[in-house]
């Protein structure tokens, strides 16, 4: 069946620092790929996306490029600020004869001064 | 324009009392989808739907949980009789697959329930 591995956080960065967020999917076909952003005390919300091999989501200085070869959507940002301090959740979507997105667990990454 | 809006974003009960979730997708978004949020089991989707069918409720705990969506702007979620470990964060998501075919979700801000 479908579903999305990632990183175990969480993830301690000094600012400016390099992120990398890890994330492998295993799906049938052609899936759709996000990455989702949860800051504290609030709903998710798309930082970005891509939806086909070789396509770049980018967002807030913030990409992942879509790897078939290796079915990875990894984040990566150069420079982090206190303020992405959040959880990170990758995600897929594949038209199954309903749009059912299938999330992972989230990797919370906490950025110090 | 409004996002998803969710009623009441706090909810302090006793166990033993029902409890009612309410959400309102984003006007024109044909999916709708209640999700629940624990720190030990992170995001869970408990039921979607399409046009108002439930097409997926395969999460939904137990029978104690139940999901409506009368009409294509207001859903419910009722947990009767509720139980001190269904106290989490409820989040009420919509999307549009038909305008956005990548089926970017909207999340609610979330329903912080806490069941004594």
């Amino acid at each position: 069946g479908n579903s999305v591995t990632q990183m175990e956080g969480p993830v301690t960065l000094s600012e400016e620092a390099f992120l990398t967020i890890n994330c492998t999917y295993t799906a049938t076909g052609y899936p759709s790929l996000f990455w989702y952003v949860q800051y504290p005390g609030e709903g998710l919300q798309l930082l970005l996306k891509a939806t086909k091999a070789d396509d770049k989501g980018s967002n807030k200085g913030f990409e992942a490029t879509y790897r078939k070869e290796t079915t990875s959507f990894h984040l990566e940002k150069g420079s982090v600020q206190v303020s992405d301090s959040a959880v990170y959740f990758c995600a897929l979507t594949r038209n199954t004869g309903g749009f059912k997105t299938i999330f992972g667990a989230g990797t919370r990454l906490f950025v110090k001064a | 324009d409004a996002g998803v809006i969710q009623s009441p974003r706090h909810e302090v009960t006793e166990m033993g009392q029902e409890v009612t979730l309410r959400c309102k997708p984003i006007s024109g978004h044909n999916s709708l989808f209640w999700y629940r949020q624990t720190m030990m089991r992170g995001l869970e989707l408990l039921i979607y739907f399409n046009n108002n069918v439930p097409i997926d409720d395969s999460g939904m705990p137990e029978d104690r949980f139940s999901a409506k969506m009368p009409n294509a702007s207001f859903s419910t979620l009722k947990i009767q009789p509720s139980e001190p470990r269904d106290s989490a964060v409820y989040f009420c998501a919509s999307s549009s697959p038909g305008r956005d075919s990548t089926d970017t979700q909207y999340f609610g801000p979330g329903t912080r329930l806490t069941v004594l």
